[in-house]
C-alpha cells in the first residue's frame, strides 16, 4: 500500500462545477496535511494546509480532514479553467510530539481539467 | 523576496558525467529540502537540512548522490557519475519552522536529462 494515494484521474469538470479531489494515507498517526497545485512545467505551490478534523475554507477551496477514516479531500467550488492543474496531496507522517518536521510524502497527483 | 533560486534551469549531460545542481533558499528560512519528480515515481523527498545540518537523507537513491549545505544561503546536490535513469526534475524548497506554518516554498526546478 502506498503511503499517500490519490484518485488517479484525470478529472474533468465543466466550468462553474465543484471539483472533488480525494486522498488517503496509511500512517494513522499523521498530523499535518497539505494540498499543493502544480501547473504544467511549473513548481508546486501550497493551496491549503489542514491539521484538525473537519473543514477548512479559503475562498473557493475547502479542505476536509477525517483522521478516523484516514482521508483528506479538496473541494474547489465554481471551478475555473485557470484551476486546471495537477493537485498533489502531501502528508507529514510525524506523530504528535515527533521531530520529522517538514518531511512530506506526496501522492502521485490528480490532473484536473476544467473545460469552458 | 526573490523566492527560492535554482540553477541551472536545464541541464543536458552524458552518462558518466558529474552534475551539480544549486539552490539558494529564501533568506531567513531554516529548512531546505531537495526533491526529485518523475512521471513514474512522482515527487520524492531526497534529503533535507535544518540550519545547514542534514537531518534525513533516507531518500537519496544511492551513493552516487550527495548533498551539501555549506551555509544558510546555498546548497548543492551532486550526482557522480550520472546515469540516464537520473533524468528528472529536481526541486529545491525551503521553509521556516517555529511559526506554525509548515509551508514549503519550491524553486522553479532543474530539468536534468542524462543521455
Amino acid at each position: 500500500q502506498k503511503e499517500v494515494e490519490q484518485n488517479s484521474g484525470p478529472l474533468s469538470v465543466p466550468e462553474g462545477a465543484i471539483a472533488s479531489l480525494n486522498c488517503t494515507y496509511s500512517d494513522r498517526g499523521s498530523q499535518s496535511f497539505f494540498w499543493y497545485r502544480q501547473y504544467s512545467g511549473k513548481s508546486p505551490e501550497l493551496i491549503m494546509s489542514i491539521y484538525s478534523n473537519g473543514d477548512k475554507e479559503d475562498g473557493r477551496f475547502t479542505a476536509q480532514l477525517n483522521k478516523a477514516s484516514q482521508y483528506v479531500s479538496l473541494l474547489i467550488r465554481d471551478s475555473q479553467p485557470s484551476d486546471s492543474a495537477t493537485y498533489l496531496c502531501a502528508v507529514n507522517p510525524r506523530h504528535a510530539g515527533g521531530t520529522s518536521y517538514g518531511k512530506l510524502t506526496f501522492g502521485q497527483g490528480t490532473i484536473l481539467t476544467v473545460h469552458p | 523576496d526573490a523566492g527560492v533560486i535554482q540553477s541551472p534551469r536545464h541541464e543536458v549531460t552524458e552518462m558518466g558525467q558529474e552534475v551539480t545542481l544549486r539552490c539558494k533558499p529564501i533568506s531567513g528560512h531554516d529548512y531546505l529540502f531537495w526533491y526529485r519528480q518523475t512521471m513514474m515515481r512522482g515527487l520524492e523527498l531526497l534529503i533535507y537540512f535544518n540550519n545547514n545540518v542534514p537531518i534525513d537523507d533516507s531518500g537519496m537513491p544511492e551513493d552516487r548522490f550527495s548533498a551539501k549545505m555549506p551555509n544558510a544561503s546555498f546548497s548543492t546536490l551532486k550526482i557522480q557519475p550520472s546515469e540516464p535513469r537520473d533524468s528528472a526534475v529536481y526541486f529545491c524548497a525551503s521553509s521556516l519552522a517555529g511559526t506554525g506554518d509548515e509551508t514549503q516554498y519550491f524553486g522553479p526546478g532543474t530539468r536534468l536529462l542524462v543521455l
